[in-house]
């Protein structure tokens, strides 16, 4: 298994739909996940921390599965604004305090 | 009031020149970072400084050589530019030594194209 890996897309779909991306891992000691957003041409900016089961802010839900080494990210009445790639990161599998970026997974909301 | 700035936004050369990217944080972090993003949207860290100190050094060429004369600033120089070097180079900072539980504050990028 990669030690991160999403699917890229692109996902899309219309304002006000729900849409959920998954990310899978292969550390299984990792304890903190990530997901940053990324509008095109621009910098990464961190969406959500996810350090146990899960994480919720607002219309965005965040959720970890230990046993199946993956986490989720959940979007409700999506947005045009919502429209961006959304990074999935998880701590390297040796002990140096390196990040690891998936590739991204690219939603159109329309 | 920028946190994280890093100059130039773009930069066009030739190969084989020797170009520098330019980066500074105005948070008071101990860490910075230097990352790749290439066309295929992978970002991968190249390097970490933490407190002027090298911590990370990824399999990059020592063609590339990070400098850091302050924990405020880490630059980039790269000797020798090669096609392959042309991505996006991604300046970032944390507040601790250890960024796996940290985030991370990225500078807006620089479009580094070689012709």
């Amino acid at each position: 298994r990669k030690e991160v890996e999403q699917d890229p897309g692109p996902f899309n779909v219309p304002e006000g739909a729900t849409v959920a991306f998954n990310c899978t891992y292969s550390n299984s000691a990792s304890q903190s996940f990530f997901w940053y957003r990324q509008d095109c041409r621009k910098e990464p900016k961190l969406l959500m921390s996810v350090y146990s089961s899960g994480n919720e802010d607002g219309r965005f839900t965040a959720q970890l599965n230990r046993a199946s080494q993956y986490i989720s990210l959940l979007i409700r009445d999506s947005k045009l604004s919502d429209s961006a790639t959304y990074l999935c990161v998880v701590p390297g599998s040796s002990n140096t305090g390196k990040l690891i970026f998936g590739q991204g997974t690219t939603l159109q909301v329309k | 009031d920028t946190a994280v700035s890093q100059t130039p936004k773009y930069l066009v050369t030739q190969m084989g020149n020797d170009k520098s990217i330019k980066c500074e944080q105005n948070l008071g972090h101990d860490t910075m970072y230097w990352y790749k993003q290439d066309s295929k949207k992978f970002l991968k860290i190249m390097f970490s400084y933490n407190n002027k100190e090298l911590i990370i050094n990824e399999t990059v060429p020592n063609r590339f050589s990070p400098k850091s004369p302050d924990k405020a600033h880490l630059n980039l120089h790269i000797n020798s530019l090669e096609l392959g070097d042309s991505a996006v180079y991604f300046c970032a900072s944390s507040q601790a030594g250890t960024a796996t539980n940290e985030k991370l504050f990225f500078g807006s990028g620089t479009q580094l194209s070689v012709l």
